[in-house]
Parts: structure tokens; C-alpha cells; sequence
């Protein structure tokens, strides 16, 4: 089975500091994917790389940045927190045979700023 | 995109097939139909998808129907573990940004 994981499940940080979320994938998957997820928004594409060092913004990049150094690791990083972007963080990973829309989600961290 | 109708809630006895239906009247000749579910505070969890043929994985069945206007997801023996909501998107097989999820369908499984 596919395995996708998050550094954390639950995560409070400060308005302005720098918060980075962690995630791991263990099926060699090429392409990795971070979405936020708010109650009536669905699920928006923030960043995501179709493999190493390799990162396309995708519909909401705006304080946002990733890192992609090993390809088992995608790596979300709030630049400076703000409360608009408390929300249900989540990792995906898809191998590049398959179907676009079939990834395989993290259990999610639910980021919550103040 | 097609737009896609669930029912709100369903409920299912614990062992019994659960058969969740899904109608996208609108949808074209090259999307294809997704289905995903969701356990509470969970991430969502990929189920299977189709284009016109009805599929079968480890988790469950996809019926779509000739006409390609509603598609039936199939829980063979569904157990507790399977209470989520569930949603059925349509969406074309390249690649694309935003996963919309509609309200989706709440089933209830119970013992």
C-alpha cells in the first residue's frame, strides 16, 4: 500500500513565524502535491512537483514555498504565517502512470494560526 | 467540468453491499469519473475511477452506466470502518490543478 506521511497531525504557530510542513511518501512516486482543504473551498492546489527539485505553483502559491531535495520528501513552507491560512494542510503523491487524479493522500496537519 | 449529484446520507447494515449512485448528466466523451472518500479528520483516500467500463479494485466496483450519465460506487461487505463521505468527481484525464469535491455522500455504516 501506498504510504503517505505528515510530520504532524496538529500544529499552532504564531502570526509571522515561519512553519514548515514535512511530508513523506515510500513509493518512489515521481509527483507530490500540497493542497489546502476549507470547509465550502474543497481542496485548492497550492504547490506541486512533478519530481526532484522540480516545483510548479499551482492555484494559490501566494505565501507559500516547497522544497523537493530527495524525492521520497516534499516540504511546504509557510514563509510568514498569517491566520488566513489556518486550514487542513494535505500531501499527495501519484506515480506518473497512473491517472492524474489518482493520488494517494497524508492524513493531513490541521495548521492553525493565531 | 461535469457536475456531479450524490445523495446527502445513506445508511447500511455492517456485512451488506453498500451502493452509492452518482449522476453526471453533462459529462463529456474524455472525462472520466473519480471517486474519493473521506474519514473524519482524515486525508481523502482514492477508491477507483472509470471511463466507460466498469471496474473492479480491492475496494470496490464502479457501474457506470451505457449512457455514461450516473455511475454506482459498490462496497461489497461494507464493515464500520467504512463510514466516511464519499465523493464522485468527473473530471479529464490530464492534468489539471483543483480537486473540487462536491458535499459528497455521507454513508453510515452501522452493526
Amino acid at each position: 500500500d501506498v504510504k503517505v506521511t505528515q510530520s504532524s497531525r496538529y500544529l499552532v504557530k504564531r502570526t509571522g513565524e515561519k512553519v514548515f510542513l514535512e511530508c513523506v511518501q515510500d513509493m518512489d512516486h515521481e509527483n507530490m502535491f500540497w493542497y489546502r482543504q476549507d470547509p465550502g473551498l474543497g481542496l485548492r492546489l497550492i504547490y506541486f512537483s512533478y519530481d526532484v527539485k522540480m516545483k510548479e505553483k499551482g492555484d494559490i502559491p501566494e505565501g507559500y514555498s516547497v522544497s523537493r531535495e530527495k524525492k521520497e520528501r516534499f516540504s511546504l513552507i509557510l514563509e510568514s504565517a498569517s491566520t488566513n491560512q489556518t486550514s487542513m494542510y494535505l500531501c499527495a503523491s501519484r506515480a506518473p502512470d497512473r491517472g492524474y487524479y489518482e493520488q494517494y493522500f497524508g492524513p493531513g496537519t490541521r495548521l492553525t494560526v493565531t | 467540468d461535469a457536475k456531479t449529484t450524490q445523495p446527502p446520507s445513506m445508511d447500511c447494515a455492517e456485512g451488506r453491499a453498500a451502493n452509492l449512485p452518482c449522476n453526471h448528466s453533462t459529462i463529456s466523451g474524455n472525462e472520466y469519473v473519480y471517486w474519493y472518500r473521506q474519514i473524519h479528520s482524515q486525508g481523502p483516500q482514492y477508491i477507483i475511477h472509470g471511463l466507460k467500463n466498469n471496474e473492479t479494485n480491492e475496494m470496490a466496483s464502479l457501474i457506470i452506466t451505457e449512457d455514461r450519465k450516473s455511475s454506482t460506487l459498490i462496497l461489497p461487505h461494507a464493515t464500520l470502518r467504512d463510514t466516511a463521505v464519499y465523493y464522485c468527481i468527473v473530471r479529464k484525464a490530464q492534468a489539471g490543478t483543483a480537486l473540487i469535491f462536491g458535499k459528497g455522500t455521507t454513508l453510515s455504516v452501522s452493526s
